[in-house]
């Protein structure tokens, strides 16, 4: 079945520094590819999102990357600042509109 | 814009009570609702497709009948945990989809944290 993989699981970098966080889908279909940021106890919020017809997005400190060959995309976030520690997750989507969740990674920002 | 609200946000409930947990879009219509559950510490969990006037579509291993579906308006979708125990114990987020449809994200509710006793 549809599967998306996400790496690592938890991630800790110093302030300033950069964070990747890497995931793979199987369904060749998936045309849509979210990113979300959920803090403990609260609800995923959209942080960026990507659509299969654009290799790359920024917003600011964040981007996404998609290699649909590889089907591969990939969260950098520049400038780390402590309020960014949270659990990201990635998702894949298609025509269904249904995601699924990559497993989840959890930053920590050191000041 | 696009605010999804879901109530009740905390419940705690003996075994063998119903819950129902409502899921609201605030300023949008949704043809289409998700409920997801989430264990501590992990990903969210797909449970079921909510569509607007028709019956929900279950994930593999979902009891359709353990949880209980209906998504009456196109701004209201609600899930009923019945007879609930221990196990059910979860942290409940539902999502709506905008009815414009496409290539959108799902924007969550808040969550419920259900604990059974």
């Amino acid at each position: 079945g549809e599967n998306v993989e996400q790496h690592p699981s938890t991630l800790s970098v110093q302030e300033g520094d950069s964070a990747v966080i890497k995931c793979t889908y199987s369904d060749s279909a998936s045309n849509y590819f979210p990113w979300y940021k959920q803090e403990l106890g609260k609800r995923p919020q959209l942080i960026i999102d990507i659509r299969s017809n654009v290799g790359e997005k920024k917003d600011q400190r964040i981007a996404v990357t998609l290699n649909k060959t590889a089907k591969h995309f990939s969260l950098h976030i520049t400038e780390t600042q402590p309020e960014d520690s949270a659990v990201y997750f990635c998702a894949a989507s298609w025509g269904t509109y249904k995601y699924i969740f990559g497993t989840g990674t959890r930053l920590k920002v050191l000041a | 814009g696009a605010v999804v609200s879901q109530h009740p946000s905390w419940v705690i409930c003996k075994s063998g009570t119903s819950v129902k947990i409502e899921c609201r879009s605030l300023d949008f219509q949704a043809t289409t609702m998700f409920w997801y559950r989430q264990f501590p510490k992990q990903s969210l969990m797909l449970m079921a497709t909510s569509n607007e006037g028709s019956k929900a579509t279950y994930e593999q291993g979902v009891e359709k009948d353990k949880f209980l579906i209906n998504h009456a308006s196109l701004t209201l979708s609600t899930l009923t945990v019945t007879s609930a125990h221990p196990e059910d114990s979860s942290f409940y987020i539902c999502s709506a989809l905008p009815l414009t449809g496409g290539d959108q994200p799902q924007h969550f509710g808040d969550g419920t944290r259900l604990s059974i006793l």
